[in-house]
């Protein structure tokens, strides 16, 4: 099984400043990598898959990129609505899927 | 409105056994893979199972093989997860999701319902 490792475990920002979001895995997965966006309460949200391609109706400022084994979320200009917690889930070769521990932004 | 709604979920004890149901609106049901993601109070996620188009292949994580049953009803526009032996450690909002495409070799997943809470517990 895959293990994906998400770095920090908990990042603080403010309004406006860049946040940087690390995914490693035990094994290169190419690009076969998405981010998804959770807050409290509701279900997750796709926003990357293929490691760089925005999903449908996801702002600009959020930006993956990587490859292999390291992946990185870029969220620029944070907004209030983005303060979440972010999951990295591989699927190089399909089940069994895995996801990272998450990172929560906070203010 | 695309939309996936999820129910069954309840309070369980321990050995007990639990159908859950994902109805699927708004799209063509059958052409997509379907997923089960699980999220323990206060944890991350975690990936159940998985049931390919026309239900041609299935898929488990470690912790519930042989103990959990994905299935479809692509007639019904329904998504199901059979769950038996329940343990304590199968309490968890259980999602379903829809893989977003078909045949591009992605596995991502880009439409979830609501949640559905399972609670296994004397």
């Amino acid at each position: 099984e895959i293990v994906m490792t998400q770095s920090p475990a908990t990042l603080s920002a403010s309004p406006g400043e860049r946040a940087i979001l690390s995914c490693r895995s035990s094994q290169t997965v190419n690009n076969k990598l998405a981010w998804y966006q959770q807050k409290p309460g509701q279900a997750p949200r796709l926003l990357i898959y293929f490691a760089s391609t925005r999903a449908t109706g996801v702002h600009a400022r959020f930006i993956g990129s990587g490859s292999g084994t390291d992946f990185t979320l870029t969220i620029n200009s944070l907004q209030s609505d983005d303060f979440a917690v972010y999951y990295c889930q591989q699927y190089v070769h399909g089940p069994p899927l895995t996801f990272g521990g998450g990172t929560k932004v906070e203010i | 409105e695309v939309q996936l709604l999820e129910s069954g979920g309840s309070l369980v004890q321990p050995g007990g056994s639990l159908s859950l149901s994902c109805a699927a609106f708004g799209f063509t049901f059958s052409g997509h893979d379907m997923t089960w993601v699980r999220q323990a109070p206060g944890k991350g996620l975690e990936w159940v199972s998985l049931i390919y188009r026309r239900g041609s292949d299935t898929f488990y994580a470690d912790s519930v093989k042989g103990r959990f049953t994905i299935s479809r009803d692509d007639s019904k526009n329904t998504l199901f997860l059979q769950m038996n032996s329940l343990r304590a450690e199968d309490t968890a909002v259980y999602y379903c999701a829809r893989d977003r495409e078909a045949g591009d070799g992605s596995l991502d997943f880009d439409l979830w319902g609501q949640g559905t809470l399972v609670a296994v517990s004397p």
